[in-house]
Formats: structure tokens, C-alpha cells, sequence
């Protein structure tokens, strides 16, 4: 299973766009790259999933190299309730595999 | 509310004791999921069913860990004569199955402290 790298932390003001890097060296072709936010004391939620180029959904973008060794999630204007735990995840498997994630805290 | 539901929310119990969780998956999802989780850490894999077969259990799936999904349906997890090691989160998920790459949905975990 491909091992992933985040940053441990990263610091936002409300308003912002924040983008998170995840580097995943070894990314097998048939592996996907999915990213759960977690707040305290909750299960982790689903944020989007991809396998290349960009990915947009409701809450988020997904944007991945061709060469996919990384990706990049992108938050648009975060507020104090993004303040949570990002993981990203790289498997194609049922067995996810999660890192420690970056914990993102927004300021007022 | 019709996501992963599980019960109880929290559990203290006293090194030895048995302790039993469950999980009620989204209806209609065949996978169901258990992970654990310890403070400042992800969550960690510990065993998955496909309908009422166990597919797969992590090697941190010790012999006094135990799971079932006799239906089909809801799951439990039980820890036999509990070690304080064995404070965490437990964490179910559920997904419809059928591909490696189906979103899983979690719960909202039962936290468990061993005293």
C-alpha cells in the first residue's frame, strides 16, 4: 500500500482558500486518492475522491499531476468550521490505510 | 437519521471486564467495517464483512477481539478480558460494496476507556 505524506499542521484565516499537498511516491496504477476530514470525537467524513487530472464536488477540489506521485486538496474560502483533521488516502482496496493527517485551524 | 449508527457512545470498564460494541450500517450497504483509533493517530483497520462474511482481519485483530455480523445487517465487537491498551475510539463504517474504491461512511464511534 502506497504511503502517503502531509503536512502535520497548517494554519488558515477564515475566508481563505487552503490547499493541502499529499505526497504518495509510490502510487500503483490501479490505486484511487480519497480524502476524509475528521472532527473530534467523530468518525471521518468523506471529501472526494480521485484518480487523475481535477475533481470538483460541493465542498472541495482535487487536483492531481499526471504523474500522480501527489495531490493537492483544494478548500475554497474555509470557515472556523473547517478547523478539523484531513487525511489523504491512496488504495484500492477496502482496507483503508490513514496516515496522522493535517490538522488545519482557522482563525477568525 | 439514516447513517452509520453505533452503540454505546462511550464505555468505561474495569481491566478484565468483556466488553461488547455495535454497529447498524447504512441500510442496503453489504460492507461493513471496523477501525480503532488512538489519540493523535488515524484511524487503524481492524476487520471487514461482505454480508455476513468476514473478509479480512488485521493483524491487531488479537484472539480476545471478536466480530460478527450474523444477518447480515448490524455487527458487534467484542474485547474479552480488556487491557488498558485497549482504550480508543471504535469506529464502524459501511459501504455499498463491490468495488475497492466505494466511499465508506463512517460512525460516530464508541470510546472506549479501560481503567
Amino acid at each position: 500500500l502506497a504511503k502517503t505524506t502531509q503536512p502535520i499542521s497548517m494554519d488558515s484565516y477564515e475566508g481563505q482558500e487552503v490547499n493541502i499537498t499529499c505526497s504518495h511516491n509510490n502510487i500503483a496504477t490501479n490505486d484511487y486518492i480519497t480524502w476524509y476530514q475528521q472532527f473530534p470525537s467523530q468518525g471521518p467524513r468523506f471529501i472526494i475522491q480521485g484518480y487523475k487530472t481535477k475533481v470538483t464536488n460541493e465542498v472541495a477540489s482535487l487536483f492531481i499531476p499526471a504523474d500522480r506521485k501527489s495531490s493537492t486538496l483544494s478548500l475554497p474560502r474555509v470557515s472556523l468550521s473547517d478547523t478539523a483533521v484531513y487525511y489523504c488516502l491512496v488504495h484500492n482496496t477496502d482496507k483503508l490505510i490513514f496516515g496522522t493527517g493535517t490538522r488545519l485551524q482557522v482563525f477568525p | 437519521d439514516t447513517g452509520v449508527s453505533q452503540n454505546p457512545r462511550h464505555k468505561i470498564t474495569k481491566r478484565g471486564q468483556n466488553v461488547t460494541f455495535r454497529c447498524d450500517p447504512i441500510s442496503e450497504h453489504n460492507r461493513l467495517y471496523w477501525y480503532r483509533q488512538t489519540l493523535g493517530q488515524g484511524p487503524e483497520f481492524l476487520t471487514y464483512f461482505q454480508n455476513e462474511a468476514q473478509l479480512e482481519k488485521s493483524r491487531l485483530l488479537s484472539d480476545r477481539f471478536s466480530a460478527e455480523r450474523p444477518k447480515g445487517s448490524f455487527s458487534t465487537l467484542e474485547i474479552q478480558r480488556t487491557e488498558q491498551g485497549d482504550s480508543a475510539m471504535y469506529l464502524c463504517a459501511s459501504s455499498l460494496g463491490g468495488s475497492g474504491t466505494d466511499t465508506q461512511y463512517f460512525g460516530p464511534g464508541t470510546r472506549l476507556t479501560v481503567l
